[in-house]
């Protein structure tokens, strides 16, 4: 059984276009996070909601819409994408919002052509 | 604020070496620090933490990171590399405050020779 589980692996889109990432855990976590990791590998954290409630949000541009529609999932919705947005996107969860994330999902490897 | 920095992008052993990662901190306030493996095409995995308790943590398969206040330090070592342990590593720190907000440094990627 996958802990964080994301899905799609691969995204492949235009510029302009709306575009979703959806993420599960199965571990009863409270706390869900997105990272974003571009080309260098240097990895950023999105978001952070606790229990369906958003407690971090890094200056994120408004395109980037996050959704938890209960603990178990968080989504991300992207509209008008960018050349910019080209990455890797992590979902991750922690026991509550105090511990670390101690699982990552596989990643949503995001090319905007 | 907070920040990582982790000397050397690349580092090389061979198999049945010590291992040495380097990462130094930056933070006005006292820190929990934590060392992450990433496999090619996988998330992160942690693979251990210090959080204000000993000051030499074990992780998972033999890893271990000392954190040294005076050189606001927290390299991260494993005595004999294997084959397996090639990946990229990432250290990050976090502030104790109503929510975790980890800062990740660049990464350092092992390569382990036969």
């Amino acid at each position: 059984d996958t802990a964080v589980s994301q899905t799609p692996k691969y995204l492949v889109t235009q510029m302009g276009n709306d575009k979703s990432i959806k993420c599960e855990q199965n571990l009863g976590h409270d706390t869900m996070y997105w990272y974003k990791q571009d080309s260098k590998k240097f990895l950023k954290i999105m978001f952070s909601y606790n229990n369906k409630e958003l407690i971090i949000n890094e200056t994120v541009p408004n395109r980037f819409s996050p959704k938890s529609p209960d603990k178990a999932h968080l989504n991300l919705h992207i509209n008008s994408l960018e050349l910019g947005d080209s990455a890797v996107y992590f979902c991750a969860s922690s026991q509550n919002r105090l511990a670390q994330p101690q699982h990552f999902g596989d990643g949503t490897r995001l090319s905007i052509l | 604020a907070q920040s990582v920095t982790q000397l050397g992008s690349h580092v090389s052993v061979s198999e049945g070496a010590l291992v040495l990662l380097r990462c130094n901190y930056s933070s006005s306030v006292p820190p929990y620090l934590f060392w992450y493996v990433q496999y090619p095409n996988q998330g992160l995995q942690l693979l251990l933490k210090y959080t204000s308790a000993a000051t030499l943590v074990k992780g998972i398969n033999d890893f271990e990171a000392e954190f040294k206040k005076s050189e606001t330090s927290f390299h991260l070592t494993k005595p004999s590399a294997h084959m397996s342990d090639a990946a990229e590593y990432f250290c990050a720190v976090s502030v104790p405050s109503g929510y975790n907000k980890l800062i990740f440094g660049a990464g350092t990627r092992l390569a382990v020779h036969p």
